[in-house]
Order: C-alpha cells, then sequence, then structure tokens
C-alpha cells in the first residue's frame, strides 16, 4: 500500500530556529502539494510542485520559507528563521493526472510548534 | 471568487444513524467537487469526486454524495454510519488554477454509542 511519508511527525522548536519537514511522495507521482493547516485559517496551499518543478508558491512566505524537490524522491519544506505564528501542521500531498489534484495522497503531517 | 460553505461546525449523530453532511459552493463553470476525510492526527483521505457526468456519485467507505447544480450543493451521505466514522469532513472545489483546491472550513462528525 503505498503512501507518503513525511519526517518528522513532530517538532517543537525555538523562535529563530531553522525547521526542515521532508516528504517522500509515492514513487510515480508526478505532483507534490505543501499545505499548511491551522484552526484559523483551514488548509491553505503553500507551494505546488509538477515534475519537481516549483509552478506555484504564492502562498508561502517567501522571506522565510522555501520549498524544493532535490530528486523525485524527496520534497522539502523549510522555514528559516521560525516564528511562533509557523505552528501549525504540513502535510504534503502528492499526485498524478493532468494536475494532480484529481487524485491527491496525503502525508500523516508534520506538526510544528514554534516556542 | 470561488468558495466552499460547510454551515455545521459539527454534527452528532447516533451509531447506525443516516448522515448527511452539506456542502455548498460558489463557482461559475461546472465544478470539480470533492470530499475528503481526516481522521484525529492524520492526513486528509479522499472519500470521493464529481468531474461529470452520474451526479450521484460513490465513494469509499459507503459515502456518496449527489451534484446539484441547482442548488450549487454538493452534499455527503451515508446510510448508516459506524462509530469509525468520526471525524472531520472536508469538501472542495478545484478553483480557476486547475491544481488548487477550494477548501471548506470543515464539519466535525461525532458518533454518539
Amino acid at each position: 500500500d503505498a503512501r507518503v511519508t513525511q519526517t518528522p511527525r513532530h517538532k517543537v522548536t525555538e523562535m529563530g530556529q531553522e525547521v526542515t519537514m521532508r516528504c517522500q511522495p509515492i514513487l510515480g507521482h508526478n505532483t507534490v502539494f505543501w499545505y499548511r493547516q491551522t484552526m484559523m485559517q483551514g488548509l491553505e496551499l503553500l507551494a505546488y510542485f509538477r515534475n519537481r518543478a516549483p509552478l506555484d508558491d504564492s502562498g508561502m512566505p517567501k522571506d522565510r520559507f522555501s520549498a524544493e524537490m532535490p530528486d523525485a524522491t524527496l520534497a522539502t519544506l523549510k522555514i528559516q528563521p521560525s516564528e511562533p505564528r509557523d505552528s501549525a501542521v504540513y502535510f504534503c500531498a502528492s499526485g498524478t493526472g493532468t494536475s494532480g489534484i484529481e487524485t491527491q495522497y496525503f502525508g500523516p503531517g508534520t506538526r510544528l510548534l514554534v516556542l | 471568487a470561488q468558495s466552499v460553505t460547510q454551515p455545521d461546525i459539527h454534527i452528532t449523530v447516533s451509531e447506525g444513524a443516516s448522515l448527511e453532511l452539506r456542502c455548498n459552493y460558489s463557482y461559475g463553470a461546472t465544478p470539480y467537487l470533492f470530499w475528503y476525510v481526516q481522521s484525529p492526527g492524520q492526513g486528509l483521505q479522499l472519500l470521493l469526486k464529481y468531474f461529470s457526468g452520474d451526479t450521484l456519485v460513490q465513494g469509499i467507505k459507503g459515502f456518496e454524495a449527489e451534484f446539484k447544480r441547482s442548488q450549487s450543493s454538493f452534499n455527503l451521505r451515508k446510510p448508516s454510519v459506524h462509530w469509525s466514522d468520526a471525524a472531520e469532513y472536508f469538501c472542495a472545489v478545484a478553483g480557476d488554477s486547475n491544481y488548487q483546491l477550494i477548501w471548506g472550513a470543515g464539519t466535525k462528525l461525532i458518533i454518539k454509542p
């Protein structure tokens, strides 16, 4: 049963520290999505990759967030420096099809707490 | 602009009873509609989707949804809920960009024994 994996599952850090979240998409999926989920804002799309190319990162605060896909098996989301308002659950999802939203598979998420 | 409204923040249903979760959308063209489920501490799982064709869509776990264009609705139903259905349910519509989903705020389903 193919799954999207995310590490770490939980992260507690102090304000100003760098945070790196990793995602392994399902083998063969050509699209990757990064989402952030908070009680106040719900689900927000942070970044979208197709065939490893970043096509949309307009949902990310550019000054502190960055997303990359060094290879087809790894997507990363970095926050530097982290701030308390970044506390949220971050989900990675991968998909196939024209855009990938036709069938998105979500990872279990990284729960981030910035103190 | 596209939007999705899930009017019920939470719903409580007795185990074995029927369920209907409401979803209304705002979108000019033919919408692509989705229902996802999120169990506590887990990621989201696709229950079903509507792109075109038959307006009654069958999904996993015994769920179905009906697309009603005249009412701009895509309500989720299940004839008999199980305790394991306790979760949060999200309705979503594809936006103008073909990769972005517009999400509802979610409905938390509570099952009474």
